[in-house]
């Protein structure tokens, strides 16, 4: 079946600007993690869903960034009033669940440059 | 709070070497630890999963193995190939939800 699927592949924005970036988790799969990876790091956690509730925040770096997860598949991040310290590729990944044994999916990734 | 180190940061290599890519963790106290592998501009592939009740797990080439107590773990390719060039991640997984990674070692395997 197809794997995690995220859109746009590549985003360019200016400073100030909103953005909006989309995760398709694979089906079924009821855990959604978003991670942000910097160059030459590896990703940082940012966000986890369990449905559609956001079971764990804590690494959103400030109030400008959000995510939704409404119906408990597709999930968009949100960052507002964009800075060029965004500028990263934003990970998506899935879990069945999030039992602490599942495996994550992980993928493609949203490559944001915030001129 | 956990930390993943990955020493070096690259290593090059000619083909059909046996390697061994290191990696360590601060707080033993992990569900379980994967490792990943990275293409320049691509997503991450899961390429093994140690659950923390494990010693080792393996794929084809690849064999990893966890030592919880100690912190350690280490990915093994046998007979490397100039495919095998890419960078290698690990993550340990200490809640229900985040991985916790290094900052990947990048492999290049010459032919």
């Amino acid at each position: 079946g197809a794997g995690v699927s995220q859109t746009p592949s590549n985003k360019v924005t200016e400073k100030g600007k909103y953005v909006e970036l989309r995760c398709d988790p694979i089906s079924g799969h009821t855990a959604l993690y978003w991670y942000r990876q910097s160059l030459g790091q590896g990703p940082e956690f940012l966000i986890y869903f369990q449905g559609t509730g956001a079971a764990d925040d804590s690494g959103l770096p400030n109030d400008r960034f959000f995510a939704v997860r409404p119906e408990g598949s597709v999930s968009t991040l949100k960052i507002q009033r964009t800075e060029r310290g965004d500028s990263a590729v934003y990970l998506c990944a899935s879990s069945l669940t999030g039992q602490e044994y599942n495996e994550q999916f992980f993928g493609p990734g949203t490559r944001l440059t915030v001129l | 709070k956990q930390e993943v180190t990955q020493i070096p940061a690259a290593l090059s290599v000619p083909e059909g070497e046996n390697l061994v890519l290191n990696c360590s963790f601060t707080d033993s106290a992990i569900y379980n630890l994967q490792w990943f592998r990275q293409d320049p501009g691509k997503g991450l592939t899961s390429l093994l999963l140690i659950q923390s009740s494990q010693r080792e797990q393996t794929s084809g080439r690849l064999n990893a193995s966890l030592d919880k107590s100690s912190g350690r773990s280490t990915l093994y390719i046998a007979a490397s190939q100039p495919g095998d060039s890419a960078t290698y991640l690990c993550a340990v997984k200490e809640t229900n939800s985040k991985l916790t990674f290094g900052k990947g070692i990048t492999l290049s395997v010459r032919p």
